[in-house]
């Protein structure tokens, strides 16, 4: 069974950091692009970033380029998100989903994590 | 960026009729070198991650019931629930992931 698991979000002042994981099991880690989506609080879907399978892509929303940085760890089936120069409106839960096909970054997602939320206040 | 515009904001159908969502993008969502769109759909219940239901446009994804199919091509898709049921009353997404950044419609409220 395919299961991600997030952890690392919290309670942040505006301009801190914070730094997201998603542990990977239940299928070849290494085989799929994986991708983190938020969604504000009663609010709708919103893509952040995208990696692909061997790292050698990366892409962002345009609101977090230069702020939040993507990454994977494919020894430990991990996908990390590094949050920086916080604001309040990436309060969110953060989801991270993976791609449905192998070796592509072009897909839907077939599979999400619970999420964990992330919240900027003073 | 591809817009992604679903109509209706929120719709309430009786149980066992059919609910029927759009989703128009900005632009072509449809690559011809596979003649695919592009063209995800998804169930969302509150307290719940999203799970995919369509994909290409109108491949059900495994372990979806067959009340729910897409259709579309091009910018304009519709996601078609045929006869409702009650656990089908959710928020529903139209996901393209054509041209980056992947881009999500506002959602659709379905109610009974």
């Amino acid at each position: 069974e395919v299961q991600l698991v997030e952890s690392g979000g919290g309670l942040v002042q505006p301009g801190g950091s914070l730094r997201l994981s998603c542990v990977a099991s239940g299928f070849t880690f290494s085989s799929y692009s994986m991708n983190w989506v938020r969604q504000a609080p009663g609010k709708g879907l919103e893509w952040v970033a995208n990696i692909k399978q061997d790292g050698s892509e990366k892409h962002y929303v345009d609101s977090v380029k230069g702020r939040f940085t993507i990454s994977r760890d494919n020894a430990k089936n991990s996908l990390f998100l590094q949050m920086d120069s916080l604001r309040a409106e990436d309060t969110a839960v953060y989801y991270c989903a993976r791609v449905r096909a192998v070796v592509t970054l072009y897909d839907a997602f077939d599979n999400w994590g619970q999420g964990t939320m992330v919240t900027i206040s003073p | 960026d591809i817009v992604m515009t679903q109509s209706p904001d929120s719709l309430a159908v009786s149980l066992g009729e059919r609910a029927t969502i759009n989703c128009k993008s900005s632009q072509s969502v449809l690559y011809s070198s596979n003649n695919n769109n592009y063209l995800g759909w998804y169930q969302q219940k509150p307290g719940h991650p999203p799970k995919l239901l369509i994909y290409w446009t109108s491949a059900r994804q495994s372990g979806v019931p067959d009340r729910f199919s897409g259709s579309g091509s091009g910018t304009d898709f519709t996601l078609t629930i045929s006869s409702l049921q009650a656990e089908d009353v959710a928020v529903y997404y139209c996901h393209q992931y054509y041209s980056l950044p992947w881009t999500f419609g506002q959602g659709t409220r379905v109610e009974i």
